[in-house]
């Protein structure tokens, strides 16, 4: 069974300062992952996926995700925090391949940058 | 271009009770996901539907049922509703099963 683990559930940082959220999965195979927001009474909106080649992937307002098959890590970054990006953030994995394509989400990380 | 819409935004009800949400899907996508996001965690999957049918299911009792119509639109149906049902109830729809979800912005249900 895939699962995802998101170890912070709060992470601050101050405005115009690099960010990072973090997130490891357990999935068979090559994975794909994705990150997405969640602003207060919004639903989730995508930020970005991995599903091969580059390990860096770019995103939606600057985000990037780097894809550390080793260590089964795919971080969430951004090198200057912006306030606007105060929000709940989710990991979310898939096997790969056809026949199963429900998402595994985190349970989330809470983001605070504050001015 | 409309993202996925669902409706209502919020609906009480009282245990014992059937609900019904609704879900419309993103222009030119055909399928549609179903999840249940508790307060503090993140989304769980319900199922899954293309071509009128249900492809994949994720770890529900029986009591929630889906449909989807011609139109690729699609109802969540919950019976006998128990007081842990409340949560937000998240629609995404993709272009096929396999491609990225983008979600609807959720029916807030509370169960009393």
């Amino acid at each position: 069974a895939q699962s995802v683990a998101q170890p912070e559930d709060q992470v601050n940082v101050a405005e115009g300062n690099p960010l990072t959220v973090k997130c490891t999965y357990s999935v068979s195979g090559n994975p794909y992952l994705f990150w997405y927001v969640q602003y207060p009474n919004r639903g989730l909106q995508f930020l970005l996926k991995y599903i091969t080649g580059d390990n860096l992937v770019k995103g939606s307002y600057g985000f990037e995700a780097e894809f550390n098959k080793s260590q089964t890590s795919f971080h969430l970054k951004k090198p200057s925090a912006l306030v606007s990006d105060s929000a709940l953030y989710f990991c979310a994995c898939r096997p790969p391949g056809a026949g199963s394509y429900q998402l595994t989400f985190g349970k989330g990380t809470k983001l605070s940058v504050i001015p | 271009d409309a993202g996925v819409t669902q409706s209502p935004t919020h609906l009480i009800k009282t245990r014992g009770q059937q609900v019904t949400l609704r879900c419309s899907p993103k222009s030119g996508h055909d399928t549609v996901s179903w999840y249940q996001q508790a307060l503090g965690q993140g989304p769980q999957f319900i199922f899954q539907y293309y071509e009128e049918e249900e492809r994949q299911r994720g770890n529900f009792p029986d009591r929630f049922s889906g449909h989807q119509f011609p139109n690729y639109s699609s109802e969540l149906n919950v019976n006998a509703l128990l007081l842990g049902d409340s949560a937000l109830y998240l629609c995404a729809s993709s272009f096929d099963p396999g491609e990225t979800q983008y979600f609807g912005p959720g029916t807030r249900l509370l169960v009393l």
